[in-house]
């Protein structure tokens, strides 16, 4: 599966839109883009996919580029139980899920 | 989303003792379930994949015979970690796949076991 480039953390304002990057400049055709989040001391906490179109769901929105390259997860309205680490997964159907550093995202008031 | 239990979510035990670890999916059916451990701060690693009515496949440098995984029923799968030591205590956690939207696989992910061996 390809790996993806994360930024180790960002900050965010509470109530405010969080675009979280992500590059996966070697993703395959067959290749979905996943996130997932884990709060502290959970399971991980599946988010999003999407393999070209955008998607949007109750909790984000996944933008992808014409390219596939990259993609950002946005948080429409970022709440204080956002703060997590969000992690960008590129993989095909089937295969299992390899997780990387991840964005450690932090919501402050 | 598709529910996946683990239980119990803490364990404390004496080394050299075994502890046994379970993951269910409440309510759906999953043919394969994984297991991962994690350290403080640090990511999640893959440990194994868990075969349905098979044995299990372990990622490099994980020893079978210490982390026994059994995978009886398609809802239920156990991990035991067998003659615990201090440096076994971590934080494992499960997942299982259901057939999800868009065409992929979603996986959904259990609470997490924190285990301390003392």
């Amino acid at each position: 599966d390809a790996k993806t480039t994360q930024p180790p953390s960002m900050d965010c304002a509470e109530g405010r839109a969080a675009n979280l990057p992500c590059n996966h400049s070697t993703i395959s055709g067959n290749e979905y883009v996943y996130w997932y989040r884990q709060i502290h001391s959970q399971g991980p906490q599946y988010i999003i996919h999407g393999l070209k179109n955008n998607e949007t769901n109750e909790m984000a929105s996944l933008i992808i580029t014409e390219d596939r390259k990259s993609s950002t997860l946005i948080l429409p309205h970022a709440t204080l139980r956002d703060t997590a680490v969000y992690y960008c997964i590129v993989k095909a159907a089937g295969n299992k899920l390899t997780f990387g550093g991840g964005t450690r995202v932090l919501v402050k008031p | 989303g598709a529910v996946v239990s683990q239980h119990p979510s803490r364990v404390i035990c004496k080394s050299g003792t075994s502890v046994k670890i379970e993951c269910r999916s409440l309510d759906f059916q999953a043919t394969t379930m994984f297991w991962y451990r994690q350290f403080p701060k640090k990511s999640l690693m893959l440990m194994a994949t868990s075969n349905e009515g098979s044995k299990a496949t372990y990622e490099q440098g994980v020893e079978k015979d210490k982390f026994l995984i059994n995978h009886a029923s398609l809802t239920l799968s156990t991990l035991t970690v067998t003659s615990a030591h201090p440096e076994d205590s971590s934080f494992y956690i499960c997942s299982a796949s259901a057939p999800g939207t868009a065409g992929g696989t979603e996986a959904f992910f259990g609470q997490g076991t924190r285990l301390t061996v003392v």
